[in-house]
């Protein structure tokens, strides 16, 4: 079966530090693979979305990058917080052709003070 | 633009019948999925539609009219267990789903 793993599970940082989170998919193969932000009581924000290894689209212009250097590994990076960059960040991963049905990695918790 | 309107709220007893409702704006609209997600949880997947009419799944129903740009989910039988957030989500075809901001459902004893 399938599993999504992400950690660190909660994160405080302070502002201007650098951050990287990491994503891997175990199971699947060739998965398309999502990082999502949550701010708190809101919907989900598409940040990025890979299709393959190295191929990686940016939906929201700001000061977060995402790598793909493994096919079943995602990373989501900055390097340098804002507070505004605080949230709930999550990974998921759909069979190519599928997006609709995505599943979700439990999700890192970040506050940026 | 893209969005998807839902109720921000939703409040039912237990036992009773709650339907979500979900009206979307997308270009390049394929279908609609529902997502629950427990405070503090990840979303799961619980539906999608691509073509109009009732899908069942259990408890949960989920409907879709293209012609009104309108779907909603059912849930019967309400238990405890269900109050959580809901969301629709459009799938454009690509590789991208847009998600609605997400109706909070409390059910109460």
């Amino acid at each position: 079966s399938q599993t999504i793993h992400q950690w660190p599970a909660t994160l405080v940082q302070p502002v201007g530090s650098p951050l990287s989170l990491e994503c891997t998919v175990e199971g699947t193969s060739n998965p398309n693979l999502y990082w999502y932000r949550q701010a708190a009581g809101r919907g989900l924000q598409l940040l990025f979305y890979s299709v393959g290894i190295g191929q990686i689209s940016s939906e929201v212009p700001q000061n977060l990058s995402a790598s793909r250097p493994q096919d079943r590994q995602f990373i989501l990076s900055s390097k340098k917080l804002l507070l505004s960059d605080s949230g709930f960040y999550l990974c998921a991963w759909s069979v190519p052709g599928r997006a609709h049905e995505q599943f979700f990695g439990p999700g890192t918790r970040l506050t940026v003070l | 633009g893209q969005s998807l309107e839902q109720p921000s709220e939703v409040t039912a007893v237990e036992g009773a019948i709650v339907q979500i409702n979900c009206t979307y704006q997308t270009s390049g609209f394929y279908g609609l999925s529902w997502y629950q997600q427990h405070d503090g949880g990840a979303p799961t997947f619980l539906s999608y539609n691509a073509l109009d009419g009732l899908e069942e799944t259990g408890r949960f129903s989920s409907f879709l009219s293209r012609s009104d740009s309108y779907g909603y989910l059912l849930l019967q039988e309400l238990q405890m267990k269900d109050s959580a957030s809901y969301f629709c989500a459009s799938d454009t075809g690509g590789f991208k789903t847009i998600f609605g901001a997400g109706t909070r459902l409390f059910v109460k004893a």
